[in-house]
């Protein structure tokens, strides 16, 4: 089945520092890779669609400056949480799918778990 | 604003018995329909899709489709405790998807 690979499971860092986050589909090519974050007992949220090559689209509400989203490849996206703070301590899920335009569904990386002291 | 409506339970169930988690849509242009599986920590996981009318099975797993209706369920028979998770439904039209907030089910041994 299809594999999505994220990075890193665990980061803790200090406020104001920056963490970068991984998503690698494995074993497809994804035109199309999501962000997700979800606080403690409530639904995922999408924050934004990373398209290879272009732009991400951000969700209302969700800040691209604070949130950097690069998708340089059809099996990379990144995403840069610049500056942290505490209330951004959330869990963070990428998602791929390898045709946004079918019925394909998307598969999600194993998230990241990201604490702001 | 397109909305998926799952009830948050929990839902408690014995072991052996079938669990029945229900999700209602809003929009009606939505296409294809998935449930997956989050145990607590962890990512959510693809259980079963379906994009048509009727009935899917696979394994203890049955998921069925109601688009006049705007419902979808998923049914697991035989329920293990190792079946105890969040239930996510989730619902797109060629498009992002759309997540309901979770059914947690529990089965007790």
């Amino acid at each position: 089945g299809a594999v999505v690979s994220q990075h890193p499971s665990w980061v803790i860092c200090k406020s104001g520092t920056s963490v970068k986050i991984e998503c690698r589909s494995l074993d497809f090519q994804a035109t199309t890779m999501f962000w997700y974050r979800q606080f403690p007992k409530q639904s995922l949220m999408l924050m934004a669609t990373s398209n290879e090559g272009s732009k991400a689209t951000y969700e209302q509400g969700v800040e691209k400056d604070k949130f950097l989203i690069n998708h340089a490849s059809l099996t990379l996206s990144t995403l840069t949480v610049t500056s942290a703070h505490p209330e951004d301590s959330s869990f963070y899920i990428c998602s791929a799918t390898p045709d946004t335009f079918s019925n394909q569904p998307q598969h999600f990386g194993d998230g990241t778990r990201l604490s702001i002291l | 604003q397109k909305e998926v409506e799952q009830n948050s339970g929990p839902l408690s169930v014995p072991e052996g018995a079938i669990a029945s988690l229900n999700c209602t849509y809003s929009d009606r242009g939505s296409q294809s329909f998935f449930w997956y599986r989050q145990y607590s920590g962890k990512s959510p996981e693809l259980i079963m899709f379906i994009y048509s009318n009727g009935d899917k099975e696979d394994g203890r797993f049955t998921a069925q489709l109601n688009k006049a209706s705007q419902y979808v369920s998923l049914l697991i028979r035989d329920s293990q405790p190792s079946d105890s998770a969040t239930y996510l439904c989730a619902v797109t039209g060629y498009s992002t998807l759309t997540f309901g907030k979770g059914t947690m089910l529990l089965v007790s041994p």
